[in-house]
């Protein structure tokens, strides 16, 4: 059994279109994440939940909007999409919330979205 | 300020040879921990191994062994015995005890030739 998974694993649309990415991780971890991986491969942390609780919103615009309805999912929803949306997403979970160095981040496949 | 430098943007080892990717980072906390990942061409993010600051000894994973250097803030990755499946790229990361989040590098891309 997988992990950390996402849906889709590809994902084409047109600019000013809304999309969801969705992840599930069946770890029983607490925490999950959602990282953005640009075109230079430079990883870069977008949001983290801690028990269905905001605990990390960088600064990302408004229209990405994170959403966990239980501890073992966290969706991306992304409003009027833009050509530099353009990236590889992906989400990963942890046992722990912050404050616990040893805490490994484990990844899901990554959906790679493409706007047109 | 870049807390995770890695300074290779690509290295080329001989397959069965050994190889070290530089990593160097930048914290105040006395607390932290130092993470690699592996992400081959198929693009999932795989976690090698992990070193803990107050960890004494340098943590090894099976031919994945990090050379942990405190003063010099250094916590290189050696790949011993390289295989063609090593080529991927790699990534340093760092868990601060006062963030709750984990800072990458840029990443090493790493070639293994035959």
């Amino acid at each position: 059994d997988t992990a950390v998974s996402q849906t889709p694993k590809y994902l084409v649309t047109q600019m000013g279109n809304d999309k969801s990415i969705k992840c599930e991780q069946n770890l029983g971890h607490d925490t999950m994440y959602w990282y953005k991986q640009d075109s230079k491969k430079f990883l870069k942390i977008m949001f983290s939940y801690n028990n269905k609780e905001l605990i990390i919103n960088e600064t990302v615009p408004n229209r990405f909007s994170p959403k966990s309805p239980d501890k073992a999912h966290l969706n991306l929803h992304i409003n009027s999409l833009e050509l530099g949306d353009s990236a590889v997403y992906f989400c990963a979970s942890s046992q722990l919330a912050g404050g616990l160095v040893t805490d490994t981040q484990y990844f899901g496949p990554g959906t790679r979205l493409t706007v047109l | 300020a870049q807390k995770i430098t890695q300074t290779q943007p690509g290295m080329f080892v001989q397959e069965k040879e050994a190889v070290t990717l530089d990593c160097t980072y930048d914290t105040s906390d006395q607390s932290y921990g130092l993470f690699w990942y592996k992400q081959p061409s198929s693009g999932e993010m795989i976690f090698l191994i992990y070193q803990g600051s107050y960890d004494e000894q340098n943590a090894t994973e099976g031919r994945y062994s990090l050379n942990f250097q405190k003063a010099r803030k250094s916590a290189n990755l050696v790949i011993s015995a390289s295989q063609l499946g090593d080529s991927a790229m790699y990534f340093c990361a760092m868990r601060e005890v006062n963030n709750n989040d984990m800072r990458f590098g840029a990443g090493t891309r790493l070639t293994v030739k035959p």
